[in-house]
């Protein structure tokens, strides 16, 4: 079945750190993956996406790449910002389960925290 | 675009009462729609998948006649979770699907406190 594995954190890194969150995935088909960022006390938003091999995902300065060959997804920003602080959620869509064609597989998550 | 909402945000409610929570798609139409629960520091659990006008699909564990989907129209789910009991104290969190889209959107959750 599908999986994805995330590094768990928590991770605590100084305004304008460089932050990598690491992600891999198993899956049969072909996966579309995503990145969905949880503030404290709210639901989940859509952080990035990549729907296919080399696709490249960026929003707020929040880049993942998909990496077909290493079956991987790692979140990376330049300089983080206290405002990021957040729980991160690495997840896949496998677009051939068939009935399940929505059905997200997320990681455990991890949580961020950006100190001033 | 791609806006989804649930009501009510926040409910508390007494041991053995049912609670119905709402979820809508704002400005789509959303084919199939997903219930989560998530407790506190941990991912989220997909509880059952519902698609407008049929019955929904439970995750294996997920007690059906306790969490009573209802997916009555393509633009609202509802989740109610009949006699509750302290243990289902938790943040439920729904979502909407776009066939057309095949991705998620993700409603803001509703905490639960069952006292």
């Amino acid at each position: 079945g599908n999986s994805v594995t995330q590094m768990e954190g928590p991770v605590t890194l100084s305004e304008e750190a460089f932050l990598t969150i690491n992600c891999t995935y198993t899956a049969t088909g072909y996966p579309s993956l995503f990145w969905y960022v949880q503030y404290p006390g709210e639901g989940l938003q859509l952080l990035l996406k990549a729907t296919k091999a080399d696709d490249k995902g960026s929003n707020k300065g929040f880049e993942a790449t998909y990496r077909k060959e290493t079956t991987s997804f790692h979140l990376e920003k330049g300089s983080v910002q206290v405002s990021d602080s957040a729980v991160y959620f690495c997840a896949l869509s496998d677009r051939h389960s068939g009935g399940s064609n929505y059905k997200l597989t997320f990681g455990k998550g991890t949580l961020l925290t950006v100190n001033p | 675009g791609a806006v989804v909402s649930q009501h009510p945000s926040w409910v508390i409610c007494k041991s053995g009462t049912s609670v119905k929570i709402e979820c809508r798609s704002l400005d789509f139409q959303a084919t199939t729609m997903f219930w989560y629960r998530q407790f506190p520091k941990q991912s989220l659990m997909l509880m059952a998948t519902s698609n407008e006008g049929s019955k929904a699909t439970y995750e294996q564990g997920v007690e059906k006649d306790k969490f009573l989907i209802n997916h009555a129209s393509l633009t609202l789910s509802t989740l109610t979770v009949t006699s509750a009991h302290p243990e289902d104290s938790s943040f439920y969190i729904c979502s909407a699907s776009d066939r057309a889209a095949y991705e998620q959107y993700f409603g803001p959750g509703t905490r639960l406190t069952v006292t």
